[in-house]
């Protein structure tokens, strides 16, 4: 199975900060990769697919980017409505896997 | 409008199944593939398979080949999935999830079935 490493697991900012999250994959994945945003009790939402495409509707302060193997969420101005843990998902493999999650807070 | 909406709640003892269903509205439900994921409480998010529904086709990773099933009825719309012989390591939110073909991200989940496994 392909491995994704998602780093930081936590992190802390202040409103108005630029936010990045990096999720690494233990092989090539091209460009199949989605970010997904949950809330507390709610189920996942897509943010983006295929390393950097926006889904339609999410803000344009969420962005992603990719060089080889390692991929990006930046949220580009942390608004409190963001407060949320984020994961990465490859789908290039047919056995889906996830990153570990990464808890964003503001500080 | 397009969504997914699934079962209540179910609380099962160990050694059991429980079968959660995904009901499907607002497009056309042979043209997309159906996922299952499951999140247990405090951790992240675990692929358990899918199936393509215009042709019944499944795909499992390993750790759960044996243990569930998914199907669907295109009469109802709706998806399926079992798992067998539950233990309290089972106990997780199960969602489903829709992609739109085999290199597709999940664009629309279900709400979420709690499942808790306790005797």
């Amino acid at each position: 199975d392909i491995q994704m490493t998602q780093s930081p697991s936590t992190l802390s900012a202040s409103v108005g900060n630029r936010v990045t999250i990096t999720c690494r994959a233990s092989q090539s994945i091209s460009s199949w990769l989605a970010w997904y945003q949950q809330k507390p009790g709610k189920a996942p939402k897509l943010l983006i697919y295929k390393a950097s495409s926006l889904q339609t509707g999410v803000p344009s302060r969420f962005s992603g980017s990719e060089s080889e193997t390692e991929f990006t969420l930046t949220i580009s101005g942390l608004q409190p409505d963001d407060v949320a843990t984020y994961y990465c998902q490859q789908y290039k493999s047919y056995s889906r896997t996830f990153g570990q999650g990464t808890k964003v807070e503001i500080k | 409008q397009v969504q997914l909406v699934q079962s209540g709640a179910e609380v099962e003892n160990p050694g059991a199944s429980v079968k959660v269903s995904c009901k499907a509205s607002g497009y056309t439900f042979s043209n997309y593939v159906i996922n299952w994921v499951r999140q247990a409480p405090g951790q992240g998010l675990e692929w358990m398979g899918r199936i393509t529904p215009y042709n019944g086709d499944t795909k499992y990773p390993q750790k759960f080949q044996g243990r569930v099933t998914m199907t669907t009825d295109t009469s109802t719309t709706t998806a399926y999935m079992e798992l067998r012989s539950l233990t309290s390591d089972d106990t997780a939110v199960y969602y489903c999830a829709r992609s739109d073909g085999l290199y597709s991200a999940f664009h629309l989940w279900g709400q979420g079935t709690m499942v808790t496994v306790s005797s």
